[in-house]
């Protein structure tokens, strides 16, 4: 299996519900990442995990809330979001640090979740 | 982190090569080039990647110059499903901190004609 699945595809929501995305792998990559990317422009970092502990958060808003149950999966939980929120969300897998080369660590990513927020 | 300058468009003719140029005069001795591309509704994916020589894949070429200040990725016979945004990007190699910090420029979007 060389796939990170997402789920959901698309997903619509208002500014007071509660949702989450879900990003599973089974390559035993031990690094996991969630990137958000506006239409037109480049993926941005949100988030890193590796070895399931947190190890990189970009200044994200609170209201984007990461998880990482177990070396599979990673859920990005969602909050109180506003229109400008609306993006394809990513999330993206590596072999975790010390495995590989740093510099040479490859990514695979998912087809991503697309988001609307009303 | 060292940034890339790639040309925001390129075009090509179906089976001709293509050559997707990538400046990156601040690179430092341990940074990776690392090149990924974006089919349209698609996530990122990886195409190559080096440290100082030419790589070959069965996706593509990368040549890598003595300097290290550009490089250019290769297309050899390019087809209509190699239209994508490609993304020139450097990643270093030691700072451990820098783990999953592969960070994307603008890119260059590549249209290929039948």
């Amino acid at each position: 299996d060389t796939e990170v699945t997402q789920t959901p595809k698309h997903l619509v929501m208002g500014m007071t519900n509660k949702k989450s995305l879900k990003c599973e792998q089974h390559m035993g990559h031990r690094a996991m990442y969630w990137y958000k990317q506006k239409a037109k422009k480049p993926p941005e970092l949100m988030f890193v995990y590796s070895y399931e502990k947190l190890s990189i958060n970009e200044s994200v808003p609170s209201r984007f809330s990461p998880e990482c149950p177990n070396s599979s999966l990673l859920n990005l939980h969602l909050h109180a979001l506003q229109p400008e929120d609306s993006a394809l969300y990513l999330c993206a897998s590596s072999q975790g640090q010390g495995v590989a080369a740093i510099g040479a660590n490859v990514l695979t990513f998912g087809a991503g979740s697309r988001l609307t927020v009303l | 982190d060292a940034k890339t300058t790639q040309p925001n468009s390129m075009e090509s003719n179906e089976e001709e090569p293509v050559h997707l140029p990538c400046n990156h005069s601040t690179i430092s001795g341990t940074d990776y080039i690392h090149w990924y591309r974006q089919l349209p509704s698609q996530g990122p994916e990886y195409v190559i990647h080096g440290l100082t020589s030419n790589v070959n894949n069965r996706m593509a070429s990368l040549a890598i110059a003595e300097d290290r200040k550009s490089s250019t990725l290769i297309l050899h016979r390019a087809t209509l499903r190699d239209a994508a945004v490609y993304y020139c990007i450097l990643r270093d190699k030691n700072r451990g901190s820098t783990l999953g910090r592969l960070y994307f420029g603008r890119g260059t979007q590549l249209t290929v004609w039948p």
